[in-house]
């Protein structure tokens, strides 16, 4: 299947402090998904991108998909300790059955 | 909002005794995922369904594990015989359509001694 890198791997700041998780591939992606889990808690869907360049945002949260749809990132603006969990990207490879594959995701800790 | 079922919420068996997990989706939801997740890393895709037939199964360790949704609702996950290995959470998702985002349950959190 179609791989997805994401880094860091683990990340901890400050409240206040901006973060932001990348997603990367060698191929092009159709699309992405990102998911956040909470700690203790099950996956929940934040966004899909399909389109070259396609930036969205959801309150202090933007997500953006590369020009070439090789890479794809989501930033944090002034992180607050509600953003505490594990921010998952995930594709689905052109020439699968549909399928699902997530990347290893990003720890983001927040000091209070 | 309705929820994705899944039960139980934690099992711990022994090795080489078989455990069983069951999946309720979203009412409507043609498709079904099972996905294992170790602590720490991403949910690895086990079986998907599209209504009552497989979509994929290439991730699954089919000498032990087998999944069933006989009626295209419920689904069944099983391990026999389980393995120290084992030892993960495991995630039940549905969702509308093939391309559609995954709405996940609780999930089973499975310990084996």
């Amino acid at each position: 299947g179609q791989q997805v890198m994401q880094i860091p791997q683990y990340q901890h700041v400050q409240e206040g402090e901006d973060f932001t998780t990348y997603c990367n591939s060698s191929t092009t992606l159709s699309n992405i998904q990102w998911y956040k889990q909470r700690p203790g808690g099950h996956p929940v869907f934040l966004i899909q991108l399909v389109k070259s360049g396609e930036v969205k945002k959801q309150k202090r949260l933007t997500f953006q998909f590369g020009e070439a749809k090789k890479n794809s990132s989501l930033h944090i603006t002034a992180t607050q300790t509600t953003d505490v969990g594990t921010y998952f990207c995930a594709n689905r490879p052109p020439d699968s059955s549909y399928k699902l594959i997530f990347g290893s995701g990003t720890r983001l800790l927040v000091r209070p | 909002e309705a929820e994705v079922a899944q039960s139980p919420r934690y099992k711990i068996t022994e090795k080489s005794q078989a455990v069983a997990f069951w999946c309720d989706p979203i009412s409507g939801h043609a498709t079904l995922y099972w996905y294992r997740q170790i602590l720490g890393q991403g949910p690895e895709l086990l079986v998907q369904f599209q209504d009552e037939s497989v979509v994929d199964d290439s991730q699954l360790p089919k000498d032990r594990f087998s999944a069933e949704r006989l009626k295209g609702v419920d689904s069944t996950l099983k391990i026999q015989p389980a393995e120290l290995g084992d030892s993960a959470m495991y995630l039940c998702a549905s969702s509308p359509g093939l391309q559609s985002p995954l709405h996940f349950g609780n999930g089973t959190r499975l310990t084996v001694t």
